[in-house]
């Protein structure tokens, strides 16, 4: 596609609820990165996919949070049992990993309100 | 954890100003990247530089690097309102085998026409 694309744009959660974020990155990129942007901070990373292999999770903050990216392309990201802290929007990026000096583009982000 | 430190962190300026904002990190990095975030968008590249660099442009931005203070500046010249957004500086660290991005947390910028 033209850019990376995430879906739902927004998404209203109970707490308590499991969600899944969907990111599809520019078709061919190797490299795949979630962030959460808290209100008025920066992109926090989550964590990062090279294809398939889940190459860094060290940003997930906790294990009610799983990302998969199975064939190498599309990701999910899910989170169980949703706390009102998890409210942030989830940006996806994908870059073409030629070189370390690569951008990242992103997508439009995942607004998540967990009430 | 955020390694970068944007100073300020809102700024308001005329139409027609120019615009500085300054980043500082702490470690080691392979480069140095400004994004800018428009509300309730999301991040868009604005210039790349690379840790052997100094300066870099880019149409009406400017940006510096000095790794000895392990800051960074961005310079936006003649600014227009459309510049409005906020601006964060993300570091790849050299310590990682691969590049993931660490964000600082950004600058305001309200430019008035």
């Amino acid at each position: 596609g033209a850019g990376v694309s995430q879906s739902p744009r927004y998404k209203v959660a109970k707490r308590g609820q499991d969600v899944a974020l969907r990111c599809d990155p520019i078709s061919g990129h190797v490299s795949l990165f979630w962030y959460q942007q808290a209100l008025g901070q920066g992109p926090e990373f989550l964590t990062y996919f090279q294809n398939e292999a889940q190459l860094d999770k060290s940003g997930l903050p906790s294990d009610r949070f799983f990302a998969e990216r199975p064939e190498g392309s599309v990701s999910t990201l899910k989170i169980q049992r949703t706390q009102q802290e998890d409210s942030a929007v989830y940006l996806c990026a994908s870059s073409s990993y030629r070189s370390r000096n690569t951008e990242a583009f992103f997508g439009q982000g995942t607004r998540l309100t967990v009430v | 954890s955020q390694q970068g430190e944007e100073d300020p962190q809102a700024l308001s300026i005329q139409e027609g100003e120019n615009a500085t904002m300054n980043c500082s990190y702490k470690t080691s990095i392979n480069n140095l990247q400004w994004y800018r975030q428009n509300s309730g968008r999301g991040l868009v590249h604005l210039i790349l530089i690379r840790s052997n660099e100094r300066e870099k442009h880019s149409g009406r931005l400017r940006v510096t690097l000095d790794t000895s203070k392990k800051s960074s500046s961005l310079l936006i010249t003649a600014s227009r309102a459309a510049d409005t957004a906020s601006y964060f500086c993300a570091t790849d660290e050299d310590s990682s085998g691969y590049s993931t991005l660490t964000f600082g947390k950004g600058t305001m910028l309200l430019v008035s026409p």
